[in-house]
């Protein structure tokens, strides 16, 4: 099973700064990653796909990076609604894995 | 537009069964993969199954947690995912998500999941 390591926990951050979310694989995964959204109550959204693409309707803030082992999420100028869970996922190799989770909160 | 509705959550006892559905809309239900995915309490997301459309032959797959004890299955006739779930313990206390893997080829669509609590 591939481990998946999200870091750091938690980020806290105000509106308009940037956050930067890394995930990290216990073995090349390729370009196999994507990354959800998590809001509470809600079932999580996907954001990016393939290591780098945007989902459908997803806001050009949000973007991908990273191949291998490492990856990269990045979100240019957050906005009230981006205070949530994010996780990363892998697709490589069944089971399909996620990581912990990194919980975006306001300052 | 796409839906996916689950149902069959409940409160059961340590060792019960529980089958859960997911009624699918918006999509050419038989031809797309379908998954179950949980999130616990305290706990990440998890990918618990996987079934493929007929054409694909209809294969599927487990995590290692749920591995003979859960069976995911299908009725395209009636546009229903189901996993049946025994041998319950309080580990498997979660809201499990109904998703379907998109043309993307990962979760474009979830549900909006169904509580699943195991205690006595």
């Amino acid at each position: 099973e591939i481990v998946l390591t999200q870091s750091p926990a938690t980020l806290s951050l105000s509106p308009g700064e940037g956050a930067t979310l890394s995930c990290r694989a216990s073995q090349s995964v390729d370009r196999y990653l994507a990354w959800y959204q998590q809001k509470p109550g809600q079932a999580p959204r996907l954001l990016i796909y393939d290591a780098t693409n945007r989902a459908t309707g997803i806001p050009a803030r949000f973007s991908g990076s990273g191949s291998g082992t490492d990856f990269t999420l990045t979100i240019s100028s957050l906005e009230p609604e981006d205070f949530a869970v994010y996780y990363c996922q892998q697709r490589s190799i069944w089971p399909r894995t996620f990581g912990p989770g990194t919980k975006v909160d306001i300052k | 537009e796409v839906q996916l509705v689950e149902s069959g959550g409940g409160l059961v006892q340590p060792g019960g069964s529980l089958r859960l559905s997911c009624s699918a809309s918006g999509l050419t239900f038989s031809s797309t993969v379908m998954h179950w995915v949980r999130l616990a309490p305290g706990k990440g997301l998890e990918c618990l199954s996987a079934i493929t459309s007929d054409a694909e032959g209809g294969s599927t797959h487990y995590a290692d947690s749920v591995k003979g004890r859960f069976t995911i299955s299908r009725d395209n006739s009636k546009n229903t995912l189901y996993l049946q779930m025994s041998s319950l313990g309080t580990e498997d206390t979660a809201i499990y998500y109904c998703v379907n893997r998109g043309s993307t080829g990962w979760y474009d669509h979830w549900g909006p999941g169904t509580l699943v609590t195991v205690s006595s």
